[in-house]
């Protein structure tokens, strides 16, 4: 079955620490992205990715990188420099980044810092 | 600038009935993809149904309509006989060109969450 797989699904964080989250897909998308969501609210696009070896910062990047070495990873590391880091975190893919194309995500990684 | 509002923050409807779920948007692309997404209480976000700005055909999949009226720039999801397993935050979407990142960016509501009362 083609999808879009995020580990883990729950990770906890302690101060200071960077953690990196999974993301994997077999839709042979091109386009791939990150989006955060705090409780209550919808999502805001931290990075997003649109061909291999290629990637752009989004609404709220600070603090966090990401890298797209194969078409089908794109992971996200948040780092020590994001101060508030508690939230919810989904990735999603594209066919390509063209306005008729919908995005499916994956199943999100629930972030808490300790 | 591009924006998606949704003003009902919570909404109850009783199961088998049929329920409107509202959507406007702010654009002035002529081209441009309406979406609507479900989010469970798992957090995976759910593709339901999508609307293009030139389709002149209300889209329709299963038990999900969207009722597009383009002079008014609204993209309302309507839910017909609502099961049980519906409730759950409901997100429209669309996808249009962002000057800042010059790509066809996703821009989401704030949300609306359904619960459906036996």
């Amino acid at each position: 079955d083609g999808g879009i797989t995020q580990s883990p699904k729950y990770l906890f964080r302690k101060e200071g620490q960077n953690v990196t989250l999974s993301c994997e897909q077999n839709l042979n998308h091109d386009a791939m992205y990150w989006y955060r969501q705090d409780p209550g609210q919808g999502l805001r696009l931290i990075y997003y990715s649109q061909i291999v070896n290629d990637f752009q910062k989004g609404d709220i990047a600070e603090g966090y990188s990401v890298s797209r070495e194969k078409k089908e990873s794109f992971p996200l590391t948040v780092t020590s420099a994001q101060k508030n880091p508690t939230a919810f975190y989904l990735c999603a893919s594209s066919i390509s980044g063209i306005y008729t194309d919908t995005q499916y995500f994956g199943p999100g990684t629930r972030l808490t810092v300790l | 600038a591009q924006k998606i509002t949704q003003t009902q923050p919570g909404m109850f409807v009783q199961e088998k009935e049929a329920v409107t779920l509202d959507c406007t948007y702010d654009t002035s692309d002529q081209s441009y993809g309406l979406f609507w997404y479900k989010q469970p209480s798992s957090g995976e976000m759910i593709f339901l149904i999508y609307q293009g700005s030139y389709d002149e055909q209300n889209a329709t999949e299963g038990r999900y309509s969207l009722n597009f009226q383009k002079a008014r720039k609204s993209a309302n999801l309507v839910i017909s006989a609502s099961q049980l397993g519906d409730s759950a935050m409901y997100f429209c979407a669309m996808r249009g060109k962002s000057i800042k990142y010059n790509f066809n960016k996703f821009y989401f509501g704030s949300g609306t969450k359904l619960n459906v009362k036996p």
